[in-house]
């Protein structure tokens, strides 16, 4: 099974700014799921895009998808330091349903 | 109320030793999962039970044994603890076994430490 790569690793940025994370992965997906791990915590779903749709949006998340270059983003704008997280991108594919998760991009805000 | 639970939060244990984790969701899923998540964040999926009964089973060492006595109830036994363990265990579930159509649901996780 294959399993999306998220870039950057780590991000670092001001409260107010948008935070830019993307998702690669190889083959080709029914959907793609993002989701937020605050420390110590578990995960947490955030948006789910499926392999016809390009975009999609919850509340300040934006979520894009390019099946043509096996890739997806995920946008948060007007960052809070609330949303200092871990975030994940979990790809599914083929006759498996089950999601296979990337290492994750550890965001920071600064207040 | 909490939707998946998982007991304990944090266990610490010796080497050689046998522990269970346990799971419980309230949300009348069909489908419960275990991950476990490495040092370095990776989450890989360990088994998934659809309505008590197996559906996937990675390779994970046959001293990991899960048990599915009823569909909102899934637990963990690991014999012969061995310090490559350590790890975050995390429980999950979904509507059902295409649960990626609507997203899983984690619970909080269990600390594993194999001293």
């Amino acid at each position: 099974s294959q399993q999306g790569e998220e870039d950057p690793q780590a991000l670092s940025i001001q409260e107010g700014e948008n935070a830019t994370m993307n998702c690669s992965y190889k083959t080709s997906i029914n959907n793609l799921q993002w989701y937020r791990q605050n420390s110590g915590r578990g995960l947490v779903h955030l948006i789910l895009i499926r392999s016809n749709e390009r975009e999609k949006h919850s509340g300040r998340l934006r979520v894009t998808l390019d099946t043509s270059k096996k890739s997806s983003s995920l946008l948060i704008t007007a960052s809070r330091a609330a949303d200092t997280a871990s975030y994940f991108c979990a790809t599914s594919s083929g006759g498996s349903y089950i999601p296979t998760f990337g290492r994750g991009t550890s965001l920071i805000v600064h207040p | 109320d909490t939707a998946v639970s998982q007991t304990p939060k944090y266990l610490v244990t010796q080497m050689g030793n046998d522990k269970s984790i346990k799971c419980e969701q309230n949300l009348g899923h069909d489908t419960m999962y275990w991950y476990k998540q490495d040092s370095k964040k990776f989450l890989k999926i360990m088994f998934s039970y659809n309505n008590k009964e197996l559906i996937i089973n990675e390779t994970v060492p046959n001293r990991f044994s899960p048990k599915s006595p009823d569909k909102a109830h899934l637990n963990l036994h690991i014999n012969s603890l061995e310090l490559g363990d350590s790890a975050v265990y995390f429980c999950a579930s979904s509507q059902d076994f295409r649960g990626a159509g609507y997203g899983y649901t984690f619970g909080s996780g269990t600390r594993l430490t194999v001293v």
